[in-house]
């Protein structure tokens, strides 16, 4: 049972457009949510988080939006760059009652930018 | 950047045959994770420790076992390889393992199984 998921396994963007990657999620106990990148043969690294009680969170280029209502959260990249071309996971985590140490990861995204 | 070193980076094996991945951390994160990353599943948690001696399941915990004798350093072992844990492995700390944490991850271990 995938409790976060990215249904887009693939996305191309041209550079200088917008980005956005999109995630949904099942389970209501999840109370903040973060996004991660990954290049080839490296690890996956943060890049942006979001609390359940806000529903836009901005770092830079990077804004991630959470829709509580809709269990949805997406990441907007403005303007793309080449060097964002990767794997972007999302990925939630619970309340104490659920596991509060515990991320649960979605299956992940490939965004390729154009030049 | 967390100091998160993983070995061996690669590793061929064949069914049946014990592997021990070591995960090692220079900032003395007290949570120490390891996963699996799979086509079409994403990362998937795999155990997690707590603490010195302390472990508990992940998700995809059949066929692996870990240990923590110190807080630097958690291993993942697999006792008897399957085809099915050919896999890229990914070590991750976090200094306290709350969910807004941010979690630090090794580079991986690409391991197949024959």
């Amino acid at each position: 049972d995938q409790q976060v998921k990215q249904n887009s396994p693939s996305l191309s963007v041209q550079e200088g457009r917008i980005s956005i990657l999109n995630c949904d999620y099942t389970n209501s106990m999840f109370d903040y949510f973060l996004w991660y990148k990954k290049y080839p043969a490296e690890g996956p690294t943060f890049l942006i988080s979001i609390s359940s009680i806000k529903d836009k969170n901005e770092d830079g280029r990077f804004t991630v939006f959470l829709n509580k209502s809709a269990k949805h959260l997406s990441l907007h990249i403005v303007p793309s760059q080449p060097g964002d071309s990767a794997v972007y996971f999302c990925a939630a985590s619970g309340g104490a009652n659920f596991g509060n140490e515990k991320l649960t990861f979605g299956t992940g995204t490939r965004l390729t930018i154009i030049p | 950047d967390a100091g998160i070193t993983q070995s061996p980076r690669h590793k061929v094996t064949e069914t049946g045959t014990p592997v021990t991945l070591r995960c090692h951390q220079t900032e003395n994160h007290r949570y120490m994770y390891w996963y699996r990353q799979d086509p079409g599943h994403g990362l998937r948690l795999i155990h997690y420790s707590y603490g010195v001696k302390d472990t508990d399941k992940g998700e995809v915990s059949d066929g692996y076992s870990v240990s923590r004798s110190k807080t630097e350093d958690f291993l993942l072992t697999l006792e008897s390889a399957t085809s099915s844990q050919t896999s890229v492995y990914f070590c991750a700390t976090g200094p306290t393992g709350l969910g807004q944490e941010t979690q630090y991850f090794g580079p991986g271990t690409r391991l197949l199984v024959l």
